[in-house]
């Protein structure tokens, strides 16, 4: 079945380590995306890649970093400058064209 | 720039009652618009969309449909059932620049036997 895999789902980490989320697509797409969600807001764009070896930021990037080796994967690293990293983070791609985002079931990280 | 603006929830129903959710936004040009909604501890499953003015998205039951003159996109079922009971995220893409979705910051629905 096609679809987003997200690891891992659940994730603790001590204050100052920085940690990697996993991102892989089976659905040919080419632009893929980070969000992140806090209780009771909506989503936030993290980054975002159209094209493998490209990406740009969104509107919440600070302390955090990406990569785009390989059209199916897109790993997102939060970083210890990230001032306030507990969050659920959800992975999403897309075709180009549709616009229609196909979303991961999502990463919940918790700092201790 | 683009944003969302959603109605405040927790919206409580009984089962069966009509539900509306409502959405408006702004944006410049011509966005395509969509409804999404993410059931607990899970990721967001698109609902239904619309890519132009008068446009009506539907599925399961919900619709909704593209208003430019008001700059809207309300969700609407004539009959909850609990099983709804669900985060809707109305959310908007821009038809230039970095065309990825912006969200609406959801509304929780609660339907009660």
């Amino acid at each position: 079945d096609g679809g987003i895999t997200q690891s891992p789902k659940y994730l603790f980490r001590k204050e100052g380590q920085n940690v990697t989320l996993s991102c892989e697509q089976n659905l040919n797409h080419d632009a893929m995306y980070w969000y992140r969600q806090d209780p009771g807001q909506g989503l936030r764009l993290i980054y975002y890649s159209q094209i493998v070896n490209d990406f740009q930021k969104g509107d919440i990037a600070e302390g955090y970093s990406v990569s785009r080796e390989k059209k199916e994967s897109f790993p997102l690293t939060v970083t210890s400058a990230q001032k306030n990293p507990t969050a659920f983070y959800l992975c999403a791609s897309t075709e180009l064209v549709t616009g229609e985002l196909f979303f991961g079931e999502g990463s919940r990280l918790t700092v201790l | 720039g683009d944003s969302v603006t959603q109605m405040e929830g927790p919206v409580t129903l009984s089962e069966e009652a009509f539900l509306t959710i409502n959405c408006t936004y702004t944006a410049t040009g011509y966005p395509s618009l969509f409804w999404y909604v993410q059931y607990p501890g899970e990721g967001l499953q698109l609902l239904l969309k619309a890519t132009k003015a008068d446009d009506k998205g539907s599925n399961k039951g919900f619709e909704a449909t593209y208003r430019k003159e008001t700059t809207s996109f309300h969700l609407e079922k004539g009959s909850v059932q609990v099983s709804d009971s669900a985060v809707y995220f109305c959310a908007l893409r821009g038809d230039t620049g970095r065309r990825a979705l912006t969200f609406g910051s959801g509304t929780r629905l609660q339907v009660q036997p």
